[in-house]
């Protein structure tokens, strides 16, 4: 039983493109994230939700909203896809406090052509 | 803020020696949490082991063992008979108790290749 799924696992699409990345955890955690691993690997928060509330929006551009209908749940939606924006996209959760550890999503490939 | 420095972008090792990987951090929370975590080639992110900043004793799971020197603000992962499987990306990442919206800080990663 998978404690985080987002899916789709691989997303390529045109420029000006909308698309949407879903996140589901089962683990019960307060705290759900959107993360971005570019193509030298460096992991970067965008976002960061605690019971369906918008916490953190780390200078994400507009076209990336995200959605939580509830705490189990953690969309991202992007809007006119840009060539920059390929990448590969982790959702996350985690309980509440610092000494917990994150749990992550099998991440989504995103490529844009 | 929270600040995570791994210097070594690539390292080899040969298969059933231990390897060390660096990581040092920066904060100013009174209590935080490090981890650190794998990336195979598939992919996926897998959670390791945990070091919290109050522990007395460095974090140990199975063959992966954590060198934590609070003073100097290093958390060192040692990964002990390394296993071809071993080969992959290494994070270490943190959390402070201050942390905003909860995230994990993560370091640039170490890609790690053992050599049969």
């Amino acid at each position: 039983d998978t404690a985080v799924s987002q899916t789709p696992k691989y997303l390529v699409t045109q420029m000006g493109n909308d698309k949407s990345i879903k996140c589901e955890q089962n683990l019960g955690h307060d705290t759900m994230y959107w993360y971005k691993q570019d193509s030298k690997k460096f992991l970067k928060i965008m976002f960061s939700y605690n019971n369906k509330e918008l916490i953190i929006n780390e200078t994400v551009p507009n076209r990336f909203s995200p959605k939580s209908p509830d705490k189990a749940h953690l969309n991202l939606h992007i809007n006119s896809l840009e060539l920059g924006d390929s990448a590969v996209y982790f959702c996350a959760s985690s309980q509440g406090g610092s000494h917990t550890e994150a749990f992550f999503g099998q991440g989504t490939r995103l490529t844009v052509v | 803020a929270q600040k995570i420095t791994q210097t070594q972008p690539g390292m080899f090792v040969q298969e059933k020696e231990a390897v060390t990987l660096d990581c040092t951090y920066d904060t100013s929370d009174p209590s935080y949490g490090l981890f650190w975590y794998k990336q195979p080639s598939s992919g996926e992110m897998i959670f390791l082991i945990y070091q919290g900043s109050y522990d007395q004793q460095n974090a140990t799971e199975g063959r992966y063992s954590l060198n934590f020197q609070k003073a100097r603000k290093s958390a060192n992962l040692v990964i002990s008979a390394s296993q071809l499987g071993d080969s992959a990306m290494y994070f270490c990442a943190m959390r402070g108790v201050k942390a905003a919206g909860n995230k994990l800080t993560f370091g640039g990663g170490t890609r790690v290749l053992v050599k049969p």
